[in-house]
Parts: structure tokens; sequence; C-alpha cells
């Protein structure tokens, strides 16, 4: 049963416009919701995290929203760049360290 | 430099053969874990550990066995490998002390194949 869950395997957007990554997820007890970005060849890196007593969390050109009545969250890059084509994973917690992933999607930024 | 490495990156073996993955962490982490990458299903946990000498089983155990003796090391083991463990394995370590998982690192993965 996959708790998390990204329906999306593939996105293209043009070079300087918004890319919107997609999230669901089935479990209320998650408290804690990260992406990771990850790169050909190398392990996954932390991009930006949201606790659940947030609805919106921005880090320079990465904005996450939660919606947790829709039980929904999404990764906003504006402007999306080259350097932004990657897969990328969403990832749940509760209160602990073990994450649980979503299936990814790729992501590539048409210059 | 704060990294988590792994050896060997790419292993081709055949089935039955033993084998181990070492991964090895410099940033005085406690807890440690493997997860294997496959297509479809993302990221999934085969085992954790939350300090030397604590390990446990995540979503994915079977056929895997792992040894915390160090606090740096955790070797992920497979006794007798099958075609179904063809995948990426990816180690990974955070703090505890933060008490939020967003401090977890990751190896650069080892792809494996079993013929």
């Amino acid at each position: 049963d996959q708790q998390v869950k990204q329906n999306s395997p593939s996105l293209s957007v043009q070079e300087g416009r918004i890319s919107i990554l997609n999230c669901d997820y089935t479990n209320s007890m998650f408290d804690y919701f990260l992406w990771y970005k990850k790169y050909p060849a190398e392990g996954p890196t932390f991009l930006i995290s949201i606790s659940s007593i947030k609805d919106k969390n921005e880090d320079g050109r990465f904005t996450v929203f939660l919606n947790k009545s829709a039980k929904h969250l999404s990764l906003h890059i504006v402007p999306s760049q080259p350097g932004d084509s990657a897969v990328y994973f969403c990832a749940a917690s509760f209160g602990n360290e073990k994450l649980t992933f979503g299936t990814g999607t790729r992501l590539t930024i048409i210059p | 430099e704060a990294q988590v490495t792994q050896n060997p990156r790419y292993l081709i073996t055949v089935t039955g053969k033993k084998l181990t993955v070492t991964c090895s962490q410099n940033m005085n982490h406690e807890y440690m874990s493997w997860y294997r990458q496959d297509p479809g299903l993302g990221l999934r946990q085969i085992y954790y550990s939350m300090n030397v000498e604590v390990t446990d089983k995540g979503d994915v155990p079977e056929g895997y066995k792992v040894s915390r003796k160090e606090k740096r090391n955790f070797p992920l083991i497979l006794e007798s490998p099958s075609p179904n463990q063809t995948s990426l394995y990816f180690c990974a370590s955070s703090s505890r002390t933060s008490g939020r998982p967003d401090t977890q690192y990751f190896g650069p993965g080892t792809r494996l194949t079993v013929l």
C-alpha cells in the first residue's frame, strides 16, 4: 500500500516558468513532510520541509504548500532553471527519522 | 567534508554468492538506514539502526541482514542474493538530536545486479 504517492512520473517546464510538483498521502499520522532532489549517479539531497502545523514554507525559489484536509502537498519552483532538472521525491514521517517516500517525479527544464 | 560513503558503487554478481555493501559516515550520526530504489516504487526502507547494536526491520527486510558494531559503519549483507534483489541501494544517516528527519544524508548509491 503506497502511503505517499506522486502521480506524475514526469514533468517538462520551460525555463523561467513555474514548476509545480504534487504529492498525496493517505496516512493522517504523518506530521512532517520533505522534498528531496536526486541527480543521476548521486544520492538524494534534502531540499525543503514543512511541519504539519504550517501550510507553507519558503526557501528562496522553492515553496512547499501543505493542505492537510486534502492530504496533499506541492512543491513550487519559481523561476525554473536548467539545474533544477532532476528527480524529485516527496517523503513523510510521523515524529521520527523513518521516512516514507513517494515514487518520484522526473522534472525536465527546457531551455 | 561531511559525507556518507558506500562501496562498491557498482556490483554484478550471481545468485547465491554472499556479498556485503559497506556504508560509512563521518558525522557521528546515531541513526543509519538502508533503502532500495526500484522503478515505480520509489525508495523503500530495508533496515535501520538507532544506535550501536540497535537495529530493526524496515518495510522490505526479507533477504537482507545488517549489523551496527561501530557508530560510523552500517554494512548491508546479502547472504544468498537473488535476481529480485537487483536494485539501486542507498545508505543514509542522520542525527537524532534535532528530533526531526530533515537532517538525513544519503550516500551516492550502489547499483547491484544479481544474475
